[in-house]
Order: C-alpha cells, then structure tokens, then sequence
C-alpha cells in the first residue's frame, strides 16, 4: 500500500464548477497535510497546508481534512482554465523533516 | 521569497558518467532535499539534510550520493549514470521542518541518461 494515494485522474471539469480532489494516507501518525500545484513543465507550488481536523478555506481553494478517516480533500471553487495542473498531496509526521508526496491527480477545466 | 536555483533545466549524460546536480537556495534554510520525480510515481525522496555536512537517506538513495559542504549549496551525485536514472530531479529547502510549512522546490533538472 502506498503511504500517500490519489486519483490519477484526468479529472476534466467544466469552467465555474467545482473541482474535488481527494487523498488518503496509510500513517495514521501523519500530522501535516499540504496540497501543491504543479504546471506542466514547472516546480511544485504549495497552495494549501491544513493540521487540524475540518475545513480550511483560502480564496477558491478549500482543504478538508479527516483524520479518523485518514482523508484529505482539496476543493476548487469556480474553477477556471488556469487551475489546470497536477495537484500533489503531501503528508508530515509531527516534527518530522521529510514530506511524502501522492503521485498526483491532473485536473483539466475546459471552457 | 525564497529562491531555490538549480544549476541546469535540461542535462544529457552518458551512460558510467558521473553526474553533478547542484542546488543553491538564497533564504539561509537549515534543511535541503533531493527528489525525484516519475510519472505514475510521484516524487520520492533521495537524500536530505539537515545541517551542513549533515546528510540522510532518503527512500531510494541507491546509485546516489550528496554533498552539502556550505548552508546554501546541496549537490546530487550519481556515481556512475545508468537509464534508470533518467527523471526529473528537484531540489527542495525549508527553514524549519518540513511538517511546519513544507517545502520550496527549485525548477527542477530534467536529466537523460543515454
């Protein structure tokens, strides 16, 4: 089993709507959640970090995180052509150095 | 913000050659990562460290080994090229740990190995 899984996707999603991208990690001792988005051809960006269980909001983005379920959650608000890319999710033990990365799901929103 | 330069985009190397990958950050970051990154893999981590002339294992650290002689500068090295080792290579660096704020990756190195 994979410490950090996510859909691979394409996940193709119309202008406006809502873009849902899900996580799940095995180390029930992970405390730290991070999403990044990664253009094409580019870097990773971090965009969200949740610790605490519930929702997070900044801008168009929401993280929800569920720790019992061993679950994280981007959500994407009126998504726009610019939010296509690759988004990681990233998980943390307490005071650790290391971050493990999800392969990543590819979200493409179509005008 | 942060910088974090590595040295080429774009690398082609031959097979048995020795291979350097270099990494500088301008923000004075305690701790520096090398990863790589596959599709269908995601990233995984080679080497990290934490200090200077500090280093650990990461999850593949095989055909590898690193250098971190001064804070700002972490270098990648592969001993001896081989065509698995074809990928994109990152370089990431933090101030604290990565569990408080995450990383900042550089642009990245795509290396061929032929």
């Amino acid at each position: 089993q994979k410490e950090v899984e996510q859909n691979s996707g394409p996940l193709s999603v119309p202008e406006g709507a809502i873009a849902s991208l899900n996580c799940t990690y095995s180390d029930r001792g992970s405390q730290s959640f991070f999403w990044y988005r990664q253009y094409s051809g580019k870097s990773p960006e971090l965009i969200m970090f949740i610790y605490s269980n519930g929702d997070k909001e900044d801008g168009r983005f929401t993280a929800q995180l569920n720790k019992a379920s061993q679950y994280v959650s981007l959500l994407i608000r009126d998504s726009q052509p610019s939010d296509s890319a690759t988004y990681l999710c990233a998980v943390s033990r307490s005071n650790d150095y290391k971050l493990s990365f999800g392969a990543g799901t590819t979200v493409t929103v179509r005008a | 913000d942060v910088k974090v330069t590595q040295s080429s985009r774009y690398l082609v190397k031959r097979t048995g050659e020795k291979v350097f990958l270099e990494c500088v950050q301008d923000m004075d970051h305690e701790n520096m990562f090398w990863y790589r990154q596959d599709p269908g893999l995601g990233l995984r981590l080679i080497y990290f460290s934490y200090d200077v002339k500090m280093k650990e294992k990461g999850d593949i650290p095989e055909g590898y080994s690193v250098s971190r002689e001064k804070k700002e500068r972490f270098s990648l090295i592969l001993e001896s090229a081989s065509t698995n080792q074809t990928s994109m290579y990152l370089c990431a660096s933090s101030l604290y740990r990565g569990s408080d704020y995450g990383y900042t990756f550089g642009s990245g190195t795509r290396l061929t190995v032929v």
